[in-house]
């Protein structure tokens, strides 16, 4: 069974300071990553995805995630946080064999400070 | 494009009442899920298809619940008898290939 964890319900920082948001995993075989954000009532929008190649992957809004096999994590980064960067984020994980079906983490808060 | 529309956004109800939401992907994409998000369980799929036909309902709660897609541009997702323990938010997600999901705005249900 494939599963996801977040350890951090919440991450603080200060805007203009670099921020991670942790995610580890569980899957048989090679996974597909994904991270998510979320604003409030709003539905989820995509971030950036690792499927295959180099382990650093770049997304949207200055995002980045580096896949590290052998620890099974797979964390967000940006090297500069906004206050508008504020919201729920999540790390999913996908098998690349036998099915579509993607689990979420529990999804982690980031509050940036200004 | 429009993204992924659902309807209603807000839908309260009395227990025991049929509740039907509705979702249109987008356009061109193959796959179509349905996940619920609460407090307590987070974000779970439900249901997805694949070029409308049905491929994992492992996480349909219970018979009451039941989804249909009878054309690639249109999805509901009903439940019949609806309970309090249903309310929670139900996102609607379109995929092209399978990997990124695109979420639809959601609906969110209140059985009373």
């Amino acid at each position: 069974a494939q599963s996801v964890a977040q350890p951090e319900d919440q991450v603080n920082v200060a805007e203009g300071n670099p921020l991670t948001v942790k995610c580890t995993y569980s899957v048989s075989g090679n996974p597909y990553l994904f991270w998510y954000v979320q604003y409030p009532n709003r539905g989820l929008q995509f971030l950036l995805k690792y499927i295959t190649g180099d382990n650093l992957v770049k997304g949207s809004y200055g995002f980045e995630a580096e896949f590290n096999k052998s620890q099974t994590s797979f964390h967000l980064k940006k090297p500069s946080a906004l206050v508008s960067d504020s919201a729920l984020y999540f790390c999913a994980v996908r098998k690349n064999t036998g099915g579509f079906k993607t689990i979420f983490g529990a999804g982690t808060r980031l509050f940036v400070k200004a | 494009d429009a993204g992924v529309i659902q309807s209603p956004r807000h839908e309260v109800t009395e227990m025991g009442q049929e509740v039907t939401l509705r979702c249109k992907p987008i356009s061109g994409h193959d796959y179509l899920f349905w996940y619920r998000q609460t407090m307590m369980r987070g974000l779970e799929l439900l249901i997805y298809f694949n070029n409308n036909v049905p491929i994992d309902d492992s996480g349909m709660p219970e018979d009451r619940f039941s989804a249909k897609m009878p054309n690639a541009s249109f999805s509901t997702l009903k439940i019949q008898p609806s309970e309090p323990r249903d309310s929670a938010v139900y996102f609607c997600a379109s995929s092209e290939l399978g990997y990124e999901q695109f979420f639809g705005p959601g609906t969110r249900l209140t059985v009373l």
